[in-house]
């Protein structure tokens, strides 16, 4: 099935340093999710985007619905080590009843103490 | 307020065995999702129910998947018989016109 460019795949960070990923796609999105997914459990949502350009907070971790409804990022500043798993980024395009999610294939994050 | 409730968490079976998963919804969400993942994957729709009704099962191999959602609450999706390539987490989602939320999966393994 169709899915969103995400990058990085991975990434070793220390601890207290800032995070980026982002993702990109050849379709539009009316909104934008990202997921936290820990290893044997199911994602858990962070930010939910709803509008282009928006721009939202929740406690460390920062997310933009980008202008073209075609891409977003999520930032985390200052991580600690319960930041380690797997963040997804899905897009939703809701219309005639569809609220299918589209998924990238995830940034693994790891945080060295 | 309860989360998404999947069982069983962990499965093991044989090639061209049957195996069913559970889920039951938050309390109030009408529409139930079963996502299929895939080691280093995001997951992908199998099936979608608004309420009993499955509305988009386009993704759903039907040759051997069948779901149900007979009263509008808990589901089961069902693989007979399963294959090799069907090992992979099975995961539930539900939500009341907007933001999905996930279960915690079924871990499924065929040998």
């Amino acid at each position: 099935g169709q899915q969103l460019n995400q990058s990085p795949q991975s990434m070793f960070i220390q601890e207290g340093e800032d995070v980026s990923m982002n993702c990109t796609s050849s379709s539009i999105f009316n909104t934008w999710l990202w997921y936290k997914q820990d290893p044997g459990e199911g994602p858990v949502l962070l930010i939910a985007l709803y509008k282009a350009g928006e721009l939202t907070s929740n406690g460390r971790l920062t997310a933009q619905f980008g202008i073209t409804r075609k891409d977003s990022f999520l930032n985390i500043s200052a991580s600690i080590p319960s930041d380690v798993g797997i963040y997804f980024c899905a897009g939703q395009l809701a219309g005639a009843g569809s609220y299918q999610l589209t998924f990238g294939k995830g940034t693994k994050l790891s945080v060295i103490p | 307020e309860a989360g998404v409730v999947q069982s069983p968490r962990y499965k093991i079976i044989e090639k061209k065995q049957p195996v069913a998963f559970w889920c039951n919804p938050i309390s109030g969400h009408n529409t139930l999702y079963w996502y299929l993942q895939n080691l280093g994957q995001g997951p992908e729709l199998l099936i979608r129910y608004e309420n009993e009704e499955a509305v988009d099962d386009s993704q759903l191999p039907k040759d051997r998947f069948s779901a149900e959602r007979l009263k509008g609450v808990d589901s089961t999706l069902k693989i007979q018989p399963a294959e090799l390539g069907d090992s992979a987490v099975y995961l539930c989602a539900s939500s009341h016109g907007g933001e999905q939320y996930f279960g915690p999966g079924t871990r499924l393994t065929v040998t």
